[in-house]
């Protein structure tokens, strides 16, 4: 069964160092998405990629975020000079189509430490 | 933000009896609802969904009611088996949108 793969399953960096959170979409999807979970709080969601442009950000995705497809398959999430208030659970979703089913599909996350 | 709530932080259900998770949103704006599972160490994964136009929506032991006037969702998992236990996501979303709201999960554990 297809699914989304994330790397690294695990990054630690140190405060003010930029990192990059891979994430291979299912093949034949075309929305992109990354979401984040701090610790004992909700999923949310930070930005969506449609057509090789953000289509939807939130409040959180400010200038310290940036998203990139390099290529046909990966899809990145740049953080840079990180805080230590970023250290959550990053999670990657792709979404087949744009009907109106809403149903995005997880990948396992990357949990980033900020020391 | 409080717009999709999940009142309900765990839950403990015995095996074969009924589990009912529930799920609270305050924005009318809403026309799709999500329900995720989410195992430790795994990404939240699809378990079943339900259109605003509609009230019920069954896939096998799994059923979620809608009740709009209520804004009020659940998820019925009949019957429950010990693979069930882990922690359960409302979602939600809005026509043209693409970001989904989670509530902030119920932890449901299946007894033997």
């Amino acid at each position: 069964e297809p699914e989304v793969t994330q790397t690294p399953s695990h990054q630690v960096t140190q405060m003010g160092q930029e990192v990059i959170l891979r994430c291979v979409p299912i093949s034949n999807h075309l929305y992109f998405y990354w979401y984040r979970q701090i610790l004992g709080q909700k999923v949310e969601f930070l930005v969506s990629f449609y057509n090789n442009e953000i289509s939807e950000k939130s409040e959180i995705f400010d200038d310290q975020f940036s998203v990139e497809r390099p290529d046909g398959s990966n899809f990145t999430l740049k953080i840079r000079s990180t805080k230590l208030e970023d250290s959550a659970m990053y999670f990657c979703a792709s979404k087949g189509g744009s009907g109106g089913k809403n149903i995005q599909y997880f990948g396992a996350g990357t949990r980033l430490s900020v020391l | 933000d409080q717009q999709v709530k999940q009142n309900s932080p765990s839950l403990s259900v015995q095996e074969g009896r009924i589990s009912i998770l529930n799920c609270d949103y305050t924005n009318s704006m809403f026309d799709y609802f999500l329900w995720y599972k989410k195992y430790p160490a795994e990404g939240p994964t699809f378990l079943i969904s339900i259109s605003s136009i509609k009230d019920k929506n069954e896939d096998g032991r799994f059923t979620v009611f809608l009740n709009k006037s209520a804004k009020h969702l659940s998820l019925h998992i009949v019957p429950s088996q010990p693979g069930d236990s882990a922690v359960y996501f409302c979602a939600a979303s809005i026509q043209g949108a693409q970001k989904l709201v989670f509530g902030q999960g119920t932890r449901l554990t299946i007894n033997p």
